[in-house]
């Protein structure tokens, strides 16, 4: 596609059900990464593919927090049992190569509202 | 490790002032420095990055960075704003030694007054 793509632009949630937000990255890139950023923060990392490689999950804040990348390219981020604390803006982005000297394209984020 | 500091969470300057925002870095190791820009509800956007070579960088949009080792800074400025410059942004640093992370800083609101 022409830039990454991330459904749904927003999600309202009851506190305990599950969510499951998208990530569609631009063609051709092997690198995706999931951040949240929460009111007034910046952007905090949660998790990064690249190509077949095991994704770095490092960032994750607890183990409620899952992601998969199924043939290289969709991702899903997938947050059970959601709190109150969950509510933020999840945002993804891709890179050709995923090393420190790429640039990082965004998504416009999803925004989730925990009740 | 690295951290990236944004003095600054708010900066209300008039239209076609001149405009800084600061940025200020720690790391043990040497750094490439990005800036982005999010305007309201969109995802962010790169502005500009320092990898190598001149210490100012021109960016999209009239902006414009200088990375300073010694003070590890990288303060992004503009000499004229326009209302279109109303957004948060980002200072960003990763590791030259093919980390791929982004290590961010807080975010500066820049406040547009007509």
């Amino acid at each position: 596609g022409a830039g990454v793509s991330q459904s749904p632009s927003n999600k309202v949630t009851e506190k305990g059900k599950d969510v499951e937000l998208r990530c569609d990255p631009i063609s051709g890139h092997t690198a995706l990464y999931w951040y949240r950023q929460s009111l007034g923060q910046g952007l905090e990392f949660l998790i990064y593919f690249q190509g077949n490689s095991a994704p770095d999950k490092s960032g994750l804040p607890s183990d409620r927090f899952s992601a998969e990348r199924t043939g290289g390219s969709v991702s899903t981020l997938t947050i059970q049992r959601t709190q109150q604390e969950d509510s933020a803006v999840y945002l993804c982005a891709s890179s050709s190569l995923g090393t420190g000297r790429n640039i990082q394209y965004f998504g416009a984020g999803t925004r989730l509202s925990v009740l | 490790a690295q951290s990236v500091t944004q003095l600054d969470s708010q900066v209300p300057v008039f239209e076609e002032a001149p405009v800084e925002l600061r940025c200020n870095y720690s790391s043990s190791v040497s750094v490439y420095l990005f800036w982005y820009v999010q305007y309201p509800n969109q995802g962010l956007q790169l502005l500009l990055k320092y990898l190598s070579g001149s210490t100012l960088v021109k960016g999209i949009n009239g902006f414009e960075a200088e990375f300073n080792k010694s003070q590890t800074s990288f303060h992004l400025r503009k000499p004229s704003v326009h209302i279109s410059d109303t957004a948060e942004y980002f200072c960003a640093v990763s590791r030259m030694d093919s980390n791929y992370q982004l290590i961010w800083g807080a975010g500066t609101k820049l406040i547009i007054k007509p």
